[in-house]
């Protein structure tokens, strides 16, 4: 079975602090996604990889940024949290279908 | 740019009713298509897939849908719903070239009536 693994499943942060979420899948699929996702809005992609160090821009890229250093690992950075960053965040990885993660929820005070 | 429509935000229907959720797609090839079902509080769960071939397509749980090229939708149907089916249901587009972004729809949130 495709595993894919977020870090935490709940996180709280303060205001203006750098946030990682990490991302491993264990199927070694090319193209990895982060999404959010919101009431009535559904799931909105904020980056996604289709290689090593390899990155572009989803729908809701601003105030975000990506690493993928190992094809495995697919990381999300917050540089400086913020109240409407407060949501939950959906890790993907995908050869045909996309295969996703529990989910972060994250929570910025 | 690849986008998908889900009109309806919440559906209610009765137990051992028939479903259908709809989905258009905008996207100028051939679209790969899903759709995913996420029950409250768990992960997201592929139900069918589209890519080619036949356009009448079987899932999991006794779901179906159809990809209608001419009306760019990819409707999800089950003939008799259970309980078990209320869940928060999402249609996908994908174009899959080697790098390939997935875009989802708003969801539909669908209750059961006893």
């Amino acid at each position: 079975d495709v595993k894919v693994t977020q870090s935490s499943r709940y996180l709280v942060k303060r205001t203006g602090e750098k946030v990682f979420l990490e991302c491993v899948q264990d199927m070694d699929h090319e193209n990895m996604f982060w999404y959010r996702q919101d009431p009535g809005l559904g799931l909105r992609l904020i980056y996604f990889s289709y290689d090593v160090k390899m990155k572009e821009k989803g729908d809701i890229p601003e105030g975000y940024s990506v690493s993928r250093e190992k094809k495995e690992r697919f990381s999300l950075i917050l540089e400086s949290a913020s109240t409407n960053q407060t949501s939950m965040y959906l890790c993907a990885s995908s050869s045909t279908e996309a295969f996703f993660g529990q989910g972060t929820r994250l929570t910025v005070v | 740019a690849q986008s998908v429509t889900q009109p309806d935000i919440h559906i209610t229907v009765s137990e051992g009713a028939s479903l259908e959720l709809r989905c258009n797609y905008s996207y100028g090839a051939t679209p790969y298509l899903f759709w995913y079902v996420q029950s409250p509080g768990q992960g997201l769960q592929l139900l069918l897939k589209y890519f080619s071939g036949d356009t009448l397509v079987q899932g999991i749980k006794g779901f179906e849908a159809e990809f209608k090229r001419s009306q760019s939708s990819f409707n999800l149907r089950k003939p008799s719903v259970h309980w078990s089916d209320a869940a928060e249901y999402f249609c996908a587009v994908a174009s899959y070239s080697s790098a390939s972004k997935i875009i989802f729809g708003s969801g539909t949130r669908l209750s059961i009536r006893p």
